[in-house]
């Protein structure tokens, strides 16, 4: 489909190891947004790509998460050192620019034992 | 920093029984306010963006109204297929895009 694809949809990992988390957007949507669904939670916001521009990262929770996005396309989210807390659902969405209209992904669930 | 409040956290409405959904918010000037539908285990899905105070939006049998303050979201004779948590968010003028959500109303429809 031409929808948002992200992967894992699932993960199961120790605490303390590093996860990788992709996703990729609907092609020609320029900008790319990373949330995180606790559960019972809104969707907490934690870093937006827009074309070239420097990213904005002031939802990233701590310097063990990062993000890239390469060739304005696949984004990939890394959480490094997990732990328990980092438990949630990580949903991708990408929309055609700053308009708020999103297209979501399944999400990849993260859970760290 | 822009705060989403949404109220009430769950709605149980019989089949044909019409409610509303409440949506309030603080922010430093509103760019948009947007609603979203979540079915469980998937990710959000786009219904409506609202610019500004007396505008309207209508789809099927929902409706999204906007003030200055809040937004309602009516249901109107409502189907069990409309069982979901929605979502409302907004996004402000300070010169980020991100949007920021509220916590969610989920709602359940009996047949």
């Amino acid at each position: 489909g031409a929808g948002v694809s992200q992967s894992p949809s699932n993960k199961v990992t120790e605490k303390g190891k590093d996860v990788e988390l992709r996703c990729d957007p609907i092609s020609g949507h320029t900008a790319l947004y990373w949330y995180r669904q606790s559960l019972g939670q809104g969707l907490e916001f934690l870093i937006y790509f827009q074309g070239n521009s420097a990213p904005d990262k002031s939802g990233l929770p701590s310097d063990r998460f990062s993000a890239e996005r390469t060739g304005g396309s696949v984004s990939t989210l890394t959480i490094q050192r997990t732990q328990q807390e980092d438990s949630a659902v990580y949903l991708c969405a990408s929309s055609k620019g700053p308009t708020g209209e999103l297209f979501f992904g399944e999400g990849s669930r993260l859970t760290v034992l | 920093e822009d705060q989403v409040t949404q109220s009430p956290e769950a709605l149980r409405l019989q089949e044909g029984e019409s409610s509303s959904l409440n949506c309030s918010y603080t922010v430093s000037g509103l760019r948009g306010l947007f609603w979203y539908r979540q079915d469980p285990g998937k990710g959000p899905e786009f219904l409506f963006t609202l610019y500004s105070a007396g505008e309207e939006k209508e789809k099927e049998r929902l409706k999204a109204t906007l003030t200055k303050k809040e937004s309602f979201l009516h249901i109107t004779a409502p189907k069990p297929e409309d069982s979901a948590t929605y979502l409302c968010a907004v996004q402000g003028q300070d010169g980020d895009y991100k949007l920021s959500f509220g916590a969610g109303t989920t709602v359940t429809v009996r047949a």
